[in-house]
């Protein structure tokens, strides 16, 4: 148990739909991460946030976007939907104050139809 | 950004000791070496993390060479419940080197009864 939660566990939506997931970091963490898992590959970055602020991204289009709360909580979103967007999105907190490992949430597993 | 490079998979019998090499030629002189354990659709669990020698938890050893290139996760006397995906990862932790760093897919590691 990491202290990291995600929410929704699951969600179905539709191609060209918008869908908003959340993440709740690990007390004392400043840091989120969001990463995509598609079936039978390994996580793959999207985007980092650090005191409400993008703080680097991965090769992901504009249309995923975040947002990062005063409380370190965060938000993903998604606008546009692709089938290719069905997959697992972790996020993980971490802080940066030392060369703290990242804490992962069980995620949630998104299909697009 | 340091690649790394893994076997895909490996099998091993019960009660007997795992070793799972991680090469990463192009280290980086301020990355460290972490590594990660996922369980279906969960999310990746940290198992240990090291910079150089040898690393030990109550859980497993990493072994790290003095040129850093590769690293060995040891893992003492596997039961069933070790049956998951082994991720290395290299990258300076919450530093600007970190936020593109992908997982791979990872070592498959299935205990065997």
């Amino acid at each position: 148990e990491t202290g990291v939660t995600q929410s929704p566990t699951h969600l179905i939506k539709t191609r060209g739909q918008q869908v908003t997931l959340r993440c709740s970091s690990q007390s004392g963490h400043n840091t989120v991460s969001w990463y995509q898992q598609a079936l039978g590959q390994g996580p793959q970055f999207i985007f980092q946030y650090y005191r409400e602020e993008e703080n680097g991204r991965g090769n992901f289009p504009p249309r995923f976007s975040g947002l990062q709360f005063p409380n370190y909580s965060s938000e993903l979103n998604v606008n546009a939907l692709e089938l290719d967007d069905s997959a697992l999105y972790l996020c993980a907190s971490s802080t940066r104050d030392t060369q703290e490992t990242q804490y992962f949430g069980p995620g949630t597993r998104l299909l697009v139809l | 950004l340091a690649k790394t490079t893994q076997p895909i998979s490996m099998d091993s019998y019960e009660g007997q000791e795992v070793n799972i090499t991680c090469s990463h030629n192009n280290i980086a002189t301020n990355d460290y070496i972490t590594w990660y354990q996922q369980f279906p659709s969960q999310g990746p669990r940290f198992i240990i993390q090291g910079y150089k020698t040898k690393v030990t938890n109550e859980v497993a050893s990493l072994f790290i060479p003095a040129d850093r290139k590769s690293s060995t996760l040891s893992l003492p006397r596997v039961s069933l419940s070790d049956t998951a995906v082994y991720y290395c990862l290299v990258g300076a932790l919450n530093s600007g080197g970190y936020q593109k760093v992908t997982f791979g897919t990872g070592t498959k590691l299935q205990v065997i009864p």
